[in-house]
């Protein structure tokens, strides 16, 4: 089976660009998470999605980041425009059980995409 | 709210060397607890989790924490270090259905 997939796996771009990243969950999870890990720091929520919905969007920074799921499979975070704050790893992650049981709730984790903003 | 905190950004051993990682915590219910590695240029991958069951928890790899309330504590230990075990180690709590995590310790493994 295969696991979470994160692409690109490193992307550089300018201050002011867009960038889109995208994820693929595990095949039937309906949770998707994003995360983030900005250099030095500890590894902070983003969003969470159940199916196509967003369950709890309260770890975004700000308004130019944008995320979606559209179908309820894979999502895309975009940052627009991009700012040299935003540089760091962007992990997703997809679980199976989230409010339904919370001691079955096992994120499974892709390898994350690192966005360098210079 | 919840937070986590991992004593040492780094944490170098010997191999064949107990590997002791810290990790205390904070929340205002009772919590799950987690404890993910990352290799290089992989996912966080799940070592072990804590969900009330019991309070010594054995993982994989041969890893285990032990969970003290009275502590509010769940370090990670194993008993002898091997060169794989470098990597990075996460320490992660949840009330809910999303992660709080610590900022990590990365564990050094010399011959």
């Amino acid at each position: 089976e295969a696991g979470v997939t994160q692409f690109p796996s490193h992307s550089v771009i300018e201050k002011g660009q867009t960038v889109t990243l995208r994820c693929d969950p595990i095949s039937g999870h309906d949770n998707l998470y994003w995360y983030r890990r900005v250099m030095g720091k500890e590894i902070k929520f983003l969003l969470h999605f159940v199916k196509e919905s967003k369950q709890d969007e309260s770890g975004m920074p700000n308004n130019r980041f944008l995320a979606e799921r559209t179908g309820g499979t894979y999502s895309t975070l975009k940052v627009q425009p991009a700012e040299l704050e935003d540089s760091g790893v962007y992990f997703c992650a997809s679980s199976q059980e989230a409010f339904r049981d919370l001691a079955k709730n096992i994120q499974y984790f892709g390898a994350g995409t690192r966005l360098s903003v210079l | 709210a919840q937070s986590v905190t991992q004593l040492g950004s780094h944490v170098s051993v010997s191999e064949g060397a107990l590997v002791l990682l810290r990790c205390n915590y904070s929340s205002s219910v009772p919590p799950y607890l987690f404890w993910y590695v990352q290799y290089p240029n992989q996912g966080l991958q799940l070592l072990l989790k804590y969900t009330s069951a019991a309070t010594l928890v054995k993982g994989i790899n041969g890893f285990e924490a032990e969970f003290k309330k009275s502590e509010t504590s769940f370090h990670l230990t194993k008993p002898s270090a091997h060169m794989s075990d470098a990597a990075e180690y996460f320490c992660a709590v949840s009330v809910d259905s999303t992660l709080t995590f610590g900022k990590g310790t990365m564990l050094l493994v010399s011959p």
